[in-house]
């Protein structure tokens, strides 16, 4: 079955620099990538994905590449804020199918 | 609109007792899966359901789990003779049809077995 790895478990920025969290996956038949951010207490909430046809995806601040190939996509955060300061999960699957998370990257902004 | 809703929010048990933990997706959404999170873990996939069916039940830790769904809506997730690393939060989440769809989480149940 897929597995998914990711990394750092741990990253601290400088509020205003760039963030970036990197995932591989296992199973070349995954299609569907999404991210999502956990704040305390709360579920987690997707802010981005990107389907295996696209090798890029932009929204504002946030931007997820995806390398077929290689089978890694990576999470990048730019002009990074306070309230950027959460859990990240990312995850692969295939259509109609489980969705596998990686075990999360604990994301710290430093004023 | 009203999102994913699970109850209890808390729950402390004693081992060897069944615990129910109850899961009231967006109305309309298919797709229901339950994942556990342990302290500084992340997201282990338990179950999927499509509809009332449960195409993957691979994630089950053990036999004292099982999970249903009735009338496409709400799902309950049973842990019989709870035992201490039952201890997590467990995450209900729905989509509007699988696949490419996005989850939408629960605030999840956090359960304690003492």
């Amino acid at each position: 079955g897929e597995n998914v790895e990711q990394h750092p478990s741990t990253l601290s920025v400088q509020e205003g620099d760039s963030a970036v969290i990197k995932c591989t996956y296992s199973d070349s038949a995954s299609n569907y990538f999404p991210w999502y951010k956990q704040e305390l207490g709360k579920g987690p909430q997707l802010i981005i994905d990107i389907r295996s046809n696209v090798g890029e995806k932009k929204d504002q601040r946030i931007a997820v590449t995806l390398n077929k190939t290689a089978k890694h996509f990576s999470l990048h955060i730019t002009e990074t804020q306070p309230e950027d300061s959460a859990v990240y999960f990312c995850a692969a699957s295939k259509v109609n199918d489980k969705i596998i998370f990686g075990k999360g990257t604990r994301l710290h902004i430093l004023p | 609109g009203a999102g994913v809703s699970q109850s209890p929010s808390n729950k402390v048990t004693e081992k060897g007792k069944d615990v129910e933990l109850r899961c009231d997706p967006i109305s309309g959404h298919t797709a229901l899966y339950w994942y556990r999170q342990s302290l500084g873990q992340g997201l282990e996939f338990l179950i999927y359901f499509q509809g009332n069916s449960a195409p993957d039940k691979s994630g089950l830790p053990s036999d004292r789990f099982s999970a249903e769904r009735t009338g496409g809506s709400v799902s309950t997730l049973t842990i019989q003779r709870t035992q201490q690393e039952d201890s997590a939060v467990y995450l209900c989440a729905s989509s509007l049809q699988g696949g490419y769809s996005p989850l939408h989480f629960g605030n999840g149940t956090r359960l304690t077995v003492t």
